[in-house]
């Protein structure tokens, strides 16, 4: 099953406008990770947030982290067409070091 | 930057061949990955490697193995192509371990079994 899972499923905004994804997961957690993956391509790492933080920032982009909720949310400001992107949580768990374990994924449409 | 590199975005096999996905990396990094994503069901995790030789099932490794002789290198084989098999198949590496690291992800070979 899996471990994250984003909401909502696909967004659709104006240039300009920001776009707040969310990610909630089931059992504890080292950190959690959001990744972009444009059509067709590979996943771009974004931001690492350990379990220990309950907020970050990178640019455009902001993270916060809700462990008593297990939930995570990703906020891209001033939204620009090249977001035009899925984007993925990815939750690394106390079992394994080695392990990610992806969340299904938001798809984001940013209209120019 | 790190840079992971698939050898083939696409290719098409036929049931029963056996087909090697080839993957490299330039940054010396410990541990090598290889996912599929599939429509609906995400990424998930078919081998990774922590070491030279050294490799670990992840959650779906039936029907794959994996060889990494040298660092930089991480091959997934398929032994006898199934039309199930038809995929997009991720490499990626990292310097340490995932509490720490994160992934670099390759662009992908997306893979049709006919």
């Amino acid at each position: 099953s899996q471990q994250g899972e984003e909401d909502p499923q696909a967004l659709s905004i104006q240039e300009g406008e920001n776009a707040t994804m969310n990610c909630s997961y089931k059992t504890s957690i080292n950190n959690l990770q959001w990744y972009r993956q444009n059509s067709g391509r590979g996943l771009v790492h974004l931001i690492l947030i350990r379990s220990n933080e309950r907020e970050k920032h990178s640019g455009r982009l902001r993270v916060t982290l809700d462990t008593s909720k297990k939930s995570s949310s990703l906020l891209i400001t001033a939204s620009r067409a090249a977001d035009t992107a899925s984007y993925f949580c990815a939750t690394a768990t106390m079992d394994s070091s080695y392990k990610l374990i992806f969340g299904s994924g938001t798809r984001l449409l940013v209209r120019p | 930057d790190v840079k992971v590199t698939q050898s083939s975005r696409y290719l098409v096999k036929r049931t029963g061949e056996k087909v090697f996905l080839e993957c490299v990396q330039d940054m010396d990094h410990e541990n090598m990955f290889w996912y599929r994503q599939d429509p609906g069901l995400g990424l998930r995790l078919i081998y990774f490697s922590y070491d030279v030789k050294m490799k670990e099932k992840g959650d779906i490794p039936e029907g794959y193995s994996v060889s990494r002789e040298k660092k930089e290198r991480f091959s997934l084989i398929l032994e006898s192509a199934s039309t199930n098999q038809t995929s997009m198949y991720l490499c990626a590496s990292s310097l340490g371990a995932l509490i720490d690291s994160p992934l670099h992800f390759g662009n992908g070979t997306r893979l049709t079994v006919t």
